[in-house]
């Protein structure tokens, strides 16, 4: 069983689309969070999510919109995509605690023409 | 955030042990210290963390500096599915965020 699902696994799209990811995980974690690779290869954290709450969130742009439709799934929204949101993009989720060790998911590629 | 400092990437025979080195000289009292790889299009792993005393697993040790300015983590026979970045991070108790670094790019040779 796959502990933390990210689909789709790779996304192609145009300029000023909008597009959305979903996470899911099972194993029962209160805590998710969405991470952005970009092709330097940082990972940088976007946000976090505690009982469909929000406690991270970075300096992001706001046509970037996480979603948690309930503890099990963090979704990610992005309107107007632009070429510098070309990533790769990963969920995670962790039990609860602040420093409990987080579960990373396959990544979604993003790529933006 | 308390930053690290690491290789950028290290070699190691297969069956050999590597001694990943990590330098976190503005570590907190309340920072944990984990370490995360990440093989090849995968999402990142983790491998350990701890917060003063030495800590083993099924992957790896960590040893922590009695100072805790620094930590190394240790891979007792590396083989080639451990070529990987691996990251050295301090995890705040008070914020809960992994902040990753550049990592150290490993490379294991049959």
């Amino acid at each position: 069983d796959t502990a933390v699902s990210q689909t789709p696994k790779y996304l192609v799209t145009q300029m000023g689309n909008d597009k959305s990811i979903k996470c899911e995980q099972n194993l029962g974690h209160d805590t998710m969070y969405w991470y952005k690779q970009d092709s330097k290869k940082f990972l940088k954290i976007m946000f976090s999510y505690n009982n469909k709450e929000l406690i991270i969130n970075e300096t992001v742009p706001n046509r970037f919109s996480p979603k948690s439709p309930d503890k099990a799934h963090l979704n990610l929204h992005i309107n107007s995509l632009e070429l510098g949101d070309s990533a790769v993009y990963f969920c995670a989720s962790a039990a609860g605690g602040k420093t409990d060790t987080q579960y990373f998911g396959p990544g979604t590629r993003l790529t933006v023409l | 955030d308390a930053k690290t400092t690491q290789p950028n990437s290290m070699e190691s025979n297969e069956e050999e042990p590597v001694h990943l080195p990590c330098n976190h000289s503005t570590i907190s009292g309340t920072d944990y210290i984990h370490w995360y790889r990440q093989l090849p299009s995968q999402g990142p792993e983790y491998v350990i963390h701890g917060l003063t005393s030495n800590v083993n697993n099924r992957m790896a040790s960590l040893a922590i500096a009695e100072d805790r300015k620094s930590s190394t983590l240790i891979l007792h026979r590396a083989t080639l599915r451990d070529a990987a970045v691996y990251y050295c991070i301090l995890l705040s108790g008070n914020t809960g965020k992994l902040i990753f670094g550049q990592g150290t790019t490993l490379q294991v040779k049959p």
